[in-house]
C-alpha cells in the first residue's frame, strides 16, 4: 500500500498568515493527489484534486502544488473559516490512502 | 441538488453484521465510482472501499478485506456496505462519497454524505 505522510500534524496560525502543509507519498502517484478540509463534526470537503486543480467553489487562497511524491497545500492568507483539519489522499492506486491530517488552530 | 444520505448505523454487538445504505440523488448515479470512508472517534479519515460506476470492480482496504462488501444498485440509486463480524475497532462514522471522476477514473471525492455512526459494543 502507498503510505501518505503529512506534516506538520498541527500548526498554530493567525488570520492573514500563510500556512503550508506537506504531504509525501511512499511512491509515485501520477499527481493523483487530493486535499480535503474537515470542520469539527462535519464531513470532509474537497479543495484540490490532481495535485493542483482547484475544486469548483473553493476560494483561490487555497493552492496545491508538487509532483512525484512531494505535495503541498498552501493557504495564502488564512481566514477565520479556515481553522479546520486538512487531509491529503492519494487516488492513484487502490487501496486509496489518506494522510494523518493537519489541524490548523488559532495562535 | 446533489445529495448523499447514509443510513443503517447503530449500536451493534461484536461479531454481528450490519448493512449501511447510501441513497443518492441529483446526479446520474450510473456514471460515477463511489467510496466508503470511515472516521473513528478522534481519529483521521480511513478509506474503506470503492466500486466502479457499473459495480463490476470493487476495492478494499486491507483492514476490512474479507469482512466488508461494497455493492450498488443502480436501478435504486443506492450504495451499500455490508459489514460482517463487527469488531470494536470498526466503531466509526461511516461516510459515502462520490468520486469526482466518471466511469473508470478516480481523482478524489467531491460529494460526501453526512455520515452514519456505527458503535460496536457489548
Amino acid at each position: 500500500d502507498i503510505q501518505m505522510t503529512q506534516s506538520p500534524s498541527s500548526v498554530s496560525a493567525s488570520v492573514g498568515d500563510r500556512v503550508t502543509i506537506s504531504c509525501r507519498a511512499s511512491q509515485g502517484i501520477n499527481n493523483r493527489l487530493a486535499w480535503y478540509q474537515q470542520m469539527p463534526g462535519k464531513g470532509p470537503k474537497l479543495l484540490i484534486y490532481t495535485a493542483t486543480s482547484l475544486h469548483s467553489g473553493v476560494p483561490s487562497r487555497f493552492r496545491g502544488s508538487g509532483s512525484g511524491t512531494n505535495f503541498t497545500l498552501t493557504i495564502t492568507s488564512l481566514q477565520p473559516e479556515d481553522f479546520a483539519t486538512y487531509y491529503c489522499q492519494q487516488a492513484n492506486t487502490f487501496p486509496n490512502t489518506f494522510g494523518g491530517g493537519t489541524r490548523v488552530d488559532v495562535k | 441538488q446533489v445529495q448523499l444520505v447514509e443510513s443503517g448505523g447503530g449500536v451493534v454487538q461484536p461479531g454481528r453484521s450490519l448493512r449501511l445504505s447510501c441513497a443518492v440523488s441529483g446526479f446520474t448515479f450510473t456514471k460515477y465510482g463511489m467510496h466508503w470512508v470511515r472516521q473513528a472517534p478522534g481519529k483521521g479519515l480511513e478509506w474503506v472501499a470503492a466500486i466502479w460506476h457499473d459495480g463490476s470492480q470493487t476495492f478494499y482496504a486491507e483492514s476490512v478485506e474479507g469482512r466488508f462488501t461494497i455493492s450498488r444498485d443502480n436501478s435504486k440509486n443506492s450504495l451499500y456496505l455490508q459489514i460482517n463480524s463487527l469488531r470494536a475497532e470498526d466503531t466509526a462514522v461511516y461516510y459515502c462519497a462520490r468520486d469526482l471522476g466518471t466511469l473508470f477514473y478516480f481523482y478524489g471525492m467531491d460529494v460526501w454524505g453526512q455520515g452514519t455512526t456505527v458503535i460496536v459494543s457489548s
